[in-house]
């Protein structure tokens, strides 16, 4: 069985940083291509950036320069690098993988609120 | 504003059937499957439509996907309490960087 658990999240003053982590378990992570989508409270979803599995890294154009996708192969575990932060990153984040052929979020884990706000 | 277009809401009797929309471009759903996401209150996205029109395994029946040009559809049969949710539409798009995902605003389904 898939699990994807994210942690990290919190309340983090505008300009700060916050790293979120990914935890996964059923899957290999170097192996699949694994994103972070975000939604703002009340809002709709928001893809924010993705990892490969040759470890190639894409970003939205929000938050390119401002975030950084990574992952650690031993602890299997995908990370987001939040600097930088506005109000307007405030969301909870999930964690996704990201199939593919054809192309969809067939896993999602439960989210980690991140609350950006002096 | 999300590049996908989708109603805010839509909503049926029980035992009805709902259609959702999801309006975009040649960059994103014209040239790129769709797929869709159940969202219930308080809980994360789940997969519930890929390839346009497939269901994962444990997606019953009721739920179907189709896709014409650039729009593409949900459908719900036989319309059930729990139902109620808000239904996303999510594609790729070429003409953001590349990678990039985008997602319908999202559909509030109310069962009446």
């Amino acid at each position: 069985e898939v699990q994807l658990v994210e942690s990290g999240g919190g309340l983090i003053q505008p300009g700060g940083s916050l790293r979120l982590s990914c935890a996964a378990s059923g899957l290999i992570v170097r192996g699949n291509y694994m994103s972070w989508v975000r939604q703002a409270p009340g809002k709709g979803l928001e893809w924010v950036s993705a990892i490969n599995s040759a470890g190639g890294t894409y970003y939205a154009d929000s938050v390119r320069g401002r975030f950084t996708i990574s992952r650690d192969n031993s602890k299997n575990t995908v990370y987001l690098q939040m600097n930088s932060p506005r109000a307007e990153d405030t969301a909870v984040y999930y964690c996704a993988r990201t199939y593919q052929v054809p192309p969809r979020f067939d896993y999602w884990g439960q989210g980690t609120l991140v609350t950006v706000s002096s | 504003q999300s590049v996908l277009t989708q109603p805010p809401s839509v909503s049926a009797a029980p035992g009805q059937k709902v259609t959702i929309s999801c309006s975009g471009s040649s960059s994103n759903i014209g040239n790129n499957y769709v797929s869709w996401y159940q969202q219930l209150p308080g809980t994360a996205p789940k997969l519930l439509i890929y390839d346009n029109n497939k269901r994962p395994s444990g997606i019953p029946d009721r739920f179907s996907g189709s896709k014409s040009g650039t729009s593409a559809t949900l459908g719900i049969t036989g319309l059930q309490t729990g139902d109620e949710a808000n239904y996303y539409c999510g594609t790729g798009d070429s003409s953001l960087s590349d990678g990039s995902w985008v997602f319908g605003g999202g559909t509030k389904v109310t069962v009446l």
